[in-house]
């Protein structure tokens, strides 16, 4: 299975840029696409897509956030950083079945 | 509009079957591509994708759980499920069903539904 890794806990003053990463195991692009994808979950909800193909923003998301990365090394930037923006961050990597997600990196205010 | 909705027992005790309802609207499950699946999460822990199943009624599992694992569909094709027999308290989690356009990756989750398993 492919092991993604992610930081557990970052924290940002509000109207800062949050940089969060994840890194694979192995890489999870392909010749056409970078396999990645991101999620936002706050808490008593369902997840969230926010970013898919690392770097395409989901339908609705607004555009502070965006994505990066390719190969093994992926990242998801916040910018600025709103209140609204404190959640769990995971990604997840669809380059192979079974389908794995990092352990979350929980967003906190400075 | 796109939903997703997660039913099960709330509880069941250890050895027993879990049987899991994930019905939706918005979409159908016959349109080339579609794909509906299951993902839980313990509490204050990571996502765990469990299976999947496609429009074609392929059907998709994570390794780890295999042998334990049961998906389908209805026929009307607006009803996916999930069975896990032999549950023990490591299958006490949330669990989700989301739905997959054609790419691995999830536009749209259910609210979740909680499972305890406890004797």
């Amino acid at each position: 299975d492919i092991v993604l890794t992610q930081s557990p806990a970052l924290a940002v003053s509000l109207g800062q840029r949050a940089t969060i990463s994840c890194r694979a195991s192995q890489s999870v692009s392909t010749s056409s696409y970078n396999l990645m994808h991101w999620y936002q979950q706050k808490p008593g909800e369902q997840p969230k897509l926010l970013i898919y193909d690392a770097s395409n923003l989901a339908s609705g998301i607004p555009v502070r956030f965006s994505g990066s990365g390719s190969g093994t090394d992926f990242t998801l930037t916040i910018n600025p950083v709103q209140a609204d923006d404190i959640a769990t961050y995971y990604c997840q990597q669809s380059r192979e079945l079974p389908l794995t997600f990092g352990s979350g990196t929980k967003l906190e205010i400075k | 509009q796109v939903t997703l909705k997660e039913s099960g027992p709330g509880m069941l005790q250890p050895s027993k079957t879990l049987s899991l309802t994930c019905s939706f609207s918005g979409f159908s499950l016959s349109t080339s591509g579609m794909v509906v699946s299951w993902i839980r999460q313990p509490s204050g822990k990571s996502l765990e994708w469990l299976a999947a199943i496609d429009w074609d009624g392929d059907k998709y599992y994570n390794p780890s759980l295999k042998s334990r694992l049961t998906v389908s569909k209805d026929t009307s094709n607006t009803q996916v499920f999930l069975k896990i027999t032999s549950v023990d308290i490591a299958d006490t989690a949330t669990y989700y069903c989301a739905r997959r356009l054609t790419m691995w990756y999830f536009d749209y989750w259910g609210q979740g539904v909680m499972v305890t398993v406890s004797s």
